[in-house]
């Protein structure tokens, strides 16, 4: 059974602060990783994905990879009110035309 | 800018009911997808469709059935609307050399 798993938070942070929000899957064979963005009442948003271990950053945004550890994680660094979502997690299985696994999302509260 | 749309935002149904759910996309993609969002469960996979007339059945395909005539459009159908499959049908969309999936605004079924 391949599983990604999130902490459903809710996580609140003050307004400025850095967000950590994080994710493990089960399944080593794991090709590439990513984070959706979901506001309330809203369909989910690409923000970023990865391949490689290590950082990948786009602007306030940094995901980063631990294939030994199973583990990825999203960075919202200066978090702004308007970064308040449902941050979900996904991995593809299975190569290139493999479908995505979503983790169920970790709630984002940026407080003012 | 990738384009992904329903047929519905909001639908009421009764229990019984044969209903079907439309989404198009503009962009030319091989793989299209239907997923269901339900607090708790997060996003689950009904159906995918890697080409036209090709349909292959997700981790929850009981209940549902889709059709794919032409490549910009996939169906879902539910034969027999049951009080369970009230829920948020979001569909999406993927070009197959590529990574992003674009989810469309979704459509919220609610099965009295």
């Amino acid at each position: 059974q391949k599983e990604v798993e999130q902490n459903s938070g809710p996580l609140s942070v003050p307004e400025g602060a850095i967000a950590s929000l994080n994710c493990t899957y089960s399944d080593r064979g794991s090709q590439s990783f990513f984070w959706y963005r979901q506001y309330s009442g809203k369909s989910p948003e690409l923000i970023m994905f990865i391949y490689s271990n290590g950082d990948k950053e786009d602007g306030r945004f940094t995901a980063q990879l631990n294939k030994a550890s199973q583990y990825v994680s999203l960075l919202i660094r200066d978090s702004q009110p308007s970064d308040s979502a449902t941050y979900l997690c996904a991995v593809r299985y299975g190569g290139s035309q493999g479908n995505l696994i979503f983790g169920k999302g970790t709630k984002l509260s940026v407080k003012p | 800018d990738v384009k992904v749309t329903q047929s519905s935002r909001y639908l009421v149904k009764r229990t019984g009911e044969k209903v079907f759910l439309e989404c198009v996309q503009d962009m030319d993609h091989e793989n299209m997808f239907w997923y269901r969002q339900d607090p708790g469960l997060g996003l689950r996979l009904i159906y995918f469709s890697y080409d036209v007339k090709m349909k292959e059945k997700g981790d929850i395909p009981e209940g549902y059935s889709v059709s794919r005539e032409k490549k910009e459009r996939f169906s879902l159908i539910l034969e027999s609307a049951s009080t369970n499959q009230t829920s948020m049908y979001l569909c999406a969309s993927r070009d197959s050399s590529q990574e992003t999936q674009y989810f469309g605004p979704g459509t919220r079924l609610l099965v009295l």
